[in-house]
């Protein structure tokens, strides 16, 4: 069973600043799903990475895939009250593994305007 | 709306009482995926259909959990007998076909509490 560990678990930040979180495993993802999950809604696609290295960029969300496709990272530039929600990533199944997503357990995002 | 739609958002329930969580999935939408959402983590896989047929339920816990879709359409999950440790919100999540790269789409969620 692959193990996703995403970090850090809290964050809490002033309006404007910037942050990064990650998620990290110790196997291989053939592609890696971020979603964002608003206070009692469910978690909405933002973006999927597929290949090594590569960077997705969505408004001031910055996406990176590393280069051994083991880890990933989101990055948020001039952060808004709006960005706050949980954080989540979910590797896509391998080929004929089932189509189930397995979230890492999140990162928990307050934005204080 | 054209979104994921689950009934009733929130549900509270006496220990041991049954519980029906309802499913409506995106018109077309040939897969379907339930998950359960304990307070403070990520969502964990339930089960899968594919149309009427439930191609996994590896994730149910127990077997007082069972989920049905009989006509490919609505699903149904089903609690018997519920524990306290059942309390969580629960996904429904849907996508058009049936391989791993369709996008999923998730209904908004039932949050239960069991006293």
């Amino acid at each position: 069973t692959q193990l996703l560990e995403q970090s850090p678990q809290f964050l809490s930040i002033q309006e404007g600043e910037n942050l990064t979180v990650y998620c990290n495993s110790s196997s291989v993802f053939s592609s890696l799903q971020w979603y964002r999950q608003e206070p009692g809604e469910g978690p909405v696609l933002l973006v999927t990475v597929v290949t090594g290295g590569e960077v997705k960029k969505l408004k001031r969300l910055t996406f990176q895939f590393g280069d051994a496709r083991k880890d990933s990272s989101l990055h948020i530039t001039a952060a808004q009250p709006g960005d706050t929600g949980l954080y989540l990533c979910a590797p896509l199944p391998p080929r004929n593994a089932g189509n189930m997503l397995t979230f890492g357990g999140g990162t928990r995002l307050m934005v204080k305007p | 709306g054209a979104g994921v739609s689950q009934s009733p958002r929130y549900k509270v329930a006496k220990r041991g009482q049954d519980v029906a969580l309802r499913c409506d999935p995106i018109s077309g939408h040939v897969s379907l995926f339930w998950y359960q959402q304990a307070l403070g983590q990520g969502p964990e896989f339930l089960t899968y259909f594919q149309n009427e047929a439930q191609l996994d339920k590896s994730g149910l816990p127990s077997d007082r959990f069972f989920a049905e879709r009989p006509e490919g359409s609505v699903s149904t999950l089903k609690i018997q007998r519920t524990q306290q440790e059942d309390s969580a919100v629960y996904l429904c999540a849907s996508s058009l076909a049936g391989y791993a790269k369709n996008i999923q789409y998730f209904g908004a969620g039932t949050r239960l509490s069991v006293l």
